[in-house]
């Protein structure tokens, strides 16, 4: 299996500049998350999906950021503007649920700085 | 609502010796806990996990842990750390008593071993 696959993994950028962070889950897997991970803060669930369909976004900080999972393979998590602040590592996972346990299955996260 | 805590934000052993991570536990319903392990410039791999079935859980790499419901704990022991140890670990709680699919993360603890 390939696992949960993120691009790009650095991104250096601009403030004011568009990002996106892509994701692509394991394969069936029927849930997807985006966690942001800081020094400060730690690790900060900012929004999940169920079938595609967001569940949670309580965790996303501001409007300018947004997610869209528009089919059950591909998600992205887009900042606009972006700020120095969002300087982060940004980790997409996946999990099956409805089975023992929610083992939840890590990307190996989007590197993110902004200048 | 679920919550972990971690004590201790860095822990530092000698190789060879033993190797305790702590990690308290808050929920209103029966728990799932994880430990993951995050090493340099990676996502997070899973550990170990208990999903209500025996108390005494056994994971990869030669660690262990024990839910202690009277404790509300989650240790993560190892009898005999090496130096492909180090890195930063991670215990969490399934919300909702398993039944969603999302993860709450303590902060973390950061293992350094020694020679």
């Amino acid at each position: 299996d390939a696992g949960v696959i993120q691009s790009p993994r650095h991104e250096v950028t601009e403030m004011g500049q568009e990002v996106t962070l892509r994701c692509k889950p394991i394969s069936g897997h029927d849930y997807l998350f985006w966690y942001r991970q800081t020094m400060m803060r730690g690790l900060e669930l900012l929004i999940y999906f169920n079938n595609n369909v967001p569940i949670d976004d309580s965790g996303m900080p501001e409007d300018r950021f947004s997610a869209k999972m528009p089919n059950a393979s591909f998600s992205t998590l887009k900042i606009q503007p972006s700020e120095p602040r969002d300087s982060a590592v940004y980790f997409c996972a996946s999990s099956l649920a409805r089975t023992s346990g929610n083992t939840i299955y890590f990307g190996e996260g989007s590197w993110l700085t902004v200048v | 609502a679920q919550s972990v805590t971690q004590l201790g934000s860095h822990v530092s052993v000698s190789e060879g010796a033993l190797v305790l991570l702590r990690c308290n536990y808050s929920s209103s319903v029966p728990p799932y806990l994880f430990w993951y392990v995050q090493y340099p410039n990676q996502g997070l791999q899973l550990l170990l996990k208990y999903t209500s079935a025996a108390t005494l859980v056994k994971g990869i790499n030669g660690f262990e842990a024990e839910f202690k419901k009277s404790e509300t704990s989650f240790h993560l022991t190892k009898p005999s750390a090496h130096m492909s140890d180090a890195a930063e670990y991670f215990c969490a709680v399934s919300g909702y008593g398993g039944s969603q699919g999302n993860l709450i993360f303590g902060k973390g603890t950061k293992l350094s071993v020694k020679p």
